[in-house]
């Protein structure tokens, strides 16, 4: 079956950091790639996404870029805020499945002033 | 421009009752889920549905009803509540095809006591 594979949280960074929250995931077949994320309280909403090899999504200063060869989704931004602070999904989707959505267990990412 | 609304936001109910979480969405989606989120874990899918009469078994189906009757809400229902149902529940839509996002409500946190 699918499966999605996200770093292990939780990720502590300073202000102005550079984040790297890595995902991977195994699947017959190409899905499109997605990061979602949720506040405290709330549901998840879109980050970014990608629906094909060598896309790159990107949304709010996060960039991922989808690698077909190393089957990897890695979520990166360049100077962090303490707004970022939120837990962070990486998912896929195939067309042939009814929309339905497999997740990652989520990184949770906390940034200190 | 409500998005996926979901009712109630928190229910405390005990061992053995039975409810009903709302859910309904105004964006006119062919394609509705529900999933649950256990603390430090990804969403599970329990049912999904591709349109009005249609309705399917997710992942983890065991203990949940639904039904869609209309393209705007399906309902999830618990029967004889048990404490391993205690979770956090989240509707959400998607328009037809892996390659558009969903959209989630903000969640039931349920627990059974």
């Amino acid at each position: 079956g699918n499966s999605v594979t996200q770093m292990e949280g939780p990720v502590t960074l300073s202000e102005e950091a550079f984040l790297t929250i890595n995902c991977t995931y195994t699947a017959t077949g190409y899905p499109s790639l997605f990061w979602y994320v949720q506040y405290p309280g709330e549901g998840l909403q879109l980050l970014l996404k990608a629906t094909k090899a060598d896309d790159k999504g990107s949304n709010k200063g996060f960039e991922a870029t989808y690698r077909k060869e190393t089957t990897s989704f890695h979520l990166e931004k360049g100077s962090v805020q303490v707004s970022d602070s939120a837990v962070y999904f990486c998912a896929l989707t195939f067309n042939t499945n009814a929309g339905k959505s497999t997740f990652g267990d989520g990184t949770t990412l906390t940034v200190k002033p | 421009n409500a998005g996926v609304t979901q009712t109630p936001k928190f229910r405390i109910l005990k061992i053995g009752q039975s409810m009903t979480l709302q859910c309904a969405q105004d964006m006119n989606h062919n394609y509705m889920y529900w999933y649950r989120q256990d603390p430090g874990m990804g969403l599970k899918l329990i049912y999904y549905s591709v349109g009005a009469g249609i309705t399917d078994k997710g992942e983890v189906p065991n203990g949940y009803n639904v039904s869609r009757s209309t393209t705007e809400d399906f309902p999830l229902r618990l029967e004889l509540a048990a404490p391993s149902q205690t979770s956090v529940y989240f509707c959400a839509s998607s328009s037809q095809g892996a390659r558009t996002e969903a959209f989630f409500g903000q969640g039931t946190r349920l627990t059974v006591v």
